[in-house]
């Protein structure tokens, strides 16, 4: 019964290199969230995804970072051309609906991101 | 905006209780969020409360929910060193219970 699985949980990157992060859900969930946690701050909220679709980037910078949650496999974020600045926990998470009573979101163990 | 507020440090002796606030603004939040984050770690849940509910209790977590104050608070009794934490309130909307709003967090410290 595995929960939500991010990969790598640690990543170093020089600047201007690209970050990938993985998250794989819990099984049957079709919703995936991606969160930011910057150092001794709490999570902010990035991006909504269903699969194959963004429902909602509202908390994505406008350049360099993407995300895509395919049909088959699990949601990646993209960071481009990294800078400092993204140095951060990124959290993934995952629901089995995106409304109504008795949702409950699970959250994965997070990736460091550290750029040098 | 949607805003999250806690206070940044309690320190409390180990077996006093400990009480962890929490100010939101936003009145069509349906759900609020208690996580605890140690070091390095991940988030795990501790307990969640519909907004139709005023109280929540689960063995030694009590979360108390005063809606007309926008006001939540989380009880520890009988604290331990174990419970040393970061503690993050949130709250979501009904529209998209998925997309929580997070506070800055409240580092707990206890003392032996």
């Amino acid at each position: 019964n595995a929960g939500v699985m991010q990969n790598p949980r640690h990543l170093v990157r020089r600047r201007g290199q690209e970050a990938r992060l993985r998250c794989s859900p819990v099984k049957g969930h079709s919703h995936v969230y991606w969160y930011r946690q910057l150092p001794e701050e709490g999570l902010k909220f990035m991006v909504y995804l269903q699969k194959e679709n963004i429902i909602d980037e509202s908390g994505m910078p406008k350049e360099r970072f993407s995300a895509e949650f395919p049909k088959e496999g699990p949601s990646i974020l993209r960071i481009q051309q990294v800078v400092r600045g993204d140095s951060a926990a990124y959290f993934c998470a995952s629901s089995p609906m995106g409304q109504g009573p008795g949702n409950t979101i699970y959250f994965g163990e997070g990736s460091w991101l550290t750029v040098v | 905006g949607e805003d999250v507020e806690q206070s940044l440090f309690l320190s409390v002796r180990e077996g006093d209780s400990s009480v962890i606030n929490c100010t939101y603004t936003d009145s069509s939040s349906t759900y609020l969020y208690w996580y605890k984050q140690e070091p390095g770690a991940g988030l795990q849940l501790l307990t969640y409360i519909f907004s139709n509910m005023d109280m929540k209790q689960d063995q030694r977590l009590t979360v108390l929910l005063n809606k007309k104050d926008k006001h939540l608070s989380l009880r520890i009794a009988d604290t331990q060193t174990g419970d040393s934490a970061i503690y993050f309130c949130a709250e979501s909307s009904s529209s998209n219970t998925g997309k929580l709003i997070f506070g800055q967090g409240t580092t707990l410290q206890v003392k032996p």
